[in-house]
């Protein structure tokens, strides 16, 4: 158990631009969950997979988000056309179906 | 929709001492599940204690236990014998028994400073 591996830690990015941040789950886990958490706030969910199908997205994500997790295992997380607002730390988390998340360290995406 | 609210943005606590981080939540449901995760400078949430509704005991792990107020819907951690690792970001979360995302809907944190 190598635990949630996230990459990259940190992104800085231009306004405009295109970002994808990648997760790896726990092996064997068939749920994926991306959440955004923003300075001084909890974590908003955002998305989750049960092996490779989306079930539920939440209003948070606009058109300019996308995410996908092909074949159930990695998913990746791609923000095109990147805004200030966007500026948040981006954390996955990953279950077996028993309940208990587990979560990565996150990737800080800083928009300038 | 369920809601999960700290009133406290910071909490300091004298090490050896005592602390008691407040939580409240809005829920129609009868059935779900309370939670309280750590998250230390590294990032990482980690699940310090979880507490199922139908269940009027209250949990406890190690240095760690909650008051369940299932009436007044409120939830607080109680931590004993504070250490210095204790130092983080502390999130109330609630999880539905009925939706089965199993999603969370977390708090707005409460920072936790310890004194040595």
């Amino acid at each position: 158990d190598t635990g949630v591996s996230q990459n990259p830690r940190h992104k800085i990015t231009k306004r405009g631009q295109n970002v994808t941040f990648r997760c790896d789950p726990i092996s064997e886990h068939n749920r994926l969950y991306w959440y955004r958490q923003t300075l001084g706030q909890g974590p908003e969910f955002l998305t989750y997979f049960q092996n490779e199908a989306q079930l539920e997205k939440s209003r948070l994500l606009s058109d300019r988000f996308s995410a996908e997790r092909p074949k159930g295992s990695f998913s990746t997380l791609e923000i095109q056309r990147t805004e200030q607002g966007d500026s948040a730390m981006y954390l996955c988390a990953s279950s077996s179906g028993l309940g208990k998340l587990f979560f990565g360290s996150g990737t800080q995406l800083s928009v300038l | 929709a369920q809601t999960v609210t700290q009133s406290q943005p910071e909490m300091s606590v004298q090490e050896a001492e005592t602390v008691t981080l407040s939580c409240t939540y809005d829920t129609s449901e009868s059935d779900y599940y309370l939670f309280w995760y750590k998250q230390p400078p590294s990032r990482q949430m980690i699940l310090v204690i979880r507490q199922e509704a139908y269940k009027q005991q209250n949990a406890t792990e190690n240095r760690f236990s909650v008051n369940f107020q299932k009436a007044a819907k409120s939830f607080s951690l109680k931590i004993s014998d504070s250490q210095l690792g204790d130092a983080a970001m502390y999130f109330c979360a609630y999880r539905s028994a009925v939706d089965s995302s199993y999603k969370l809907i977390f708090g707005s944190g409460t920072r936790l400073l310890v004194r040595p």
